[in-house]
């Protein structure tokens, strides 16, 4: 049974440049999520899908962020025109729908822009 | 606006005692709630989660304890061990499906 699996684990950027980042869910998870986490804070939400559907965006989602789940499986978060503030922990969890509610966590891709 | 709050960034232990990590929060739509550890450059790891409509939950050396009436929810850990040494979220969740997590608190075990 693998978790979830994020590629890459490291991202150097230069302010200005296109990123995009790739999450595996646990195979029979039909929820997949994307949190951001900085220094000193814990994760944050960005936002969330059930199979396909993008069911929930949190404001912190600028319009440089968008995320896609085109099959259902595996999800990609694309950030355009980076800038030095997005630099982060992107970390994508995945669930079961319904109770327990238990989100299982990737690695995370730890985003730098310089 | 903080919603979860973990006022306690860090907290020392010898090994073999019990932990007590707390947390508060404020948004009464939480309706469930769930507890993380985190090792650095890695994921946090799911460790134990209670409905709101209970006030007690136990798995092997972890157990949640939730006040609903104060908004307050602990992690006790018996006999902790250098291993649970790490950074622990306190999450809560109901109403929309996203997880809204305190700042965390650092644990060390000291052997």
């Amino acid at each position: 049974d693998t978790g979830v699996s994020q590629d890459p684990r490291h991202k150097i950027t230069k302010r200005g440049q296109n990123v995009t980042f790739r999450c595996d869910p646990i195979s029979e998870h039909n929820r997949l999520y994307w949190y951001r986490q900085t220094l000193g804070q814990g994760p944050e939400f960005l936002t969330y899908f059930q199979n396909e559907a993008q069911l929930e965006k949190s404001r912190l989602l600028s319009d440089r962020f968008s995320a896609e789940r085109p099959k259902g499986s595996f999800s990609t978060l694309e950030i355009q025109r980076t800038e030095q503030g997005d630099s982060a922990m992107y970390l994508c969890a995945s669930s079961l729908a319904g109770y327990p509610y238990e989100q299982y966590f990737g690695p995370g891709t730890r985003l730098t822009v310089t | 606006d903080q919603q979860v709050k973990q006022n306690s960034p860090s907290l020392s232990v010898q090994e073999g005692r019990i932990s007590i990590l707390n947390c508060d929060y404020t948004n009464s739509m939480f309706d469930y709630f769930l507890w993380y550890k985190k090792y650095p450059a890695e994921g946090p790891t799911f460790l134990i989660s209670i409905s709101s409509i209970k006030d007690k939950n136990e798995d092997g050396r972890f157990t949640v304890f939730l006040n609903k009436s104060a908004k307050h929810l602990s992690l006790h850990i018996v006999p902790s061990q250098p291993g649970d040494s790490a950074v622990y979220f306190c999450a809560g969740g109901g109403g929309s499906e996203k997880l809204v997590f305190g700042k965390g608190t650092k644990l060390t075990v000291n052997p």
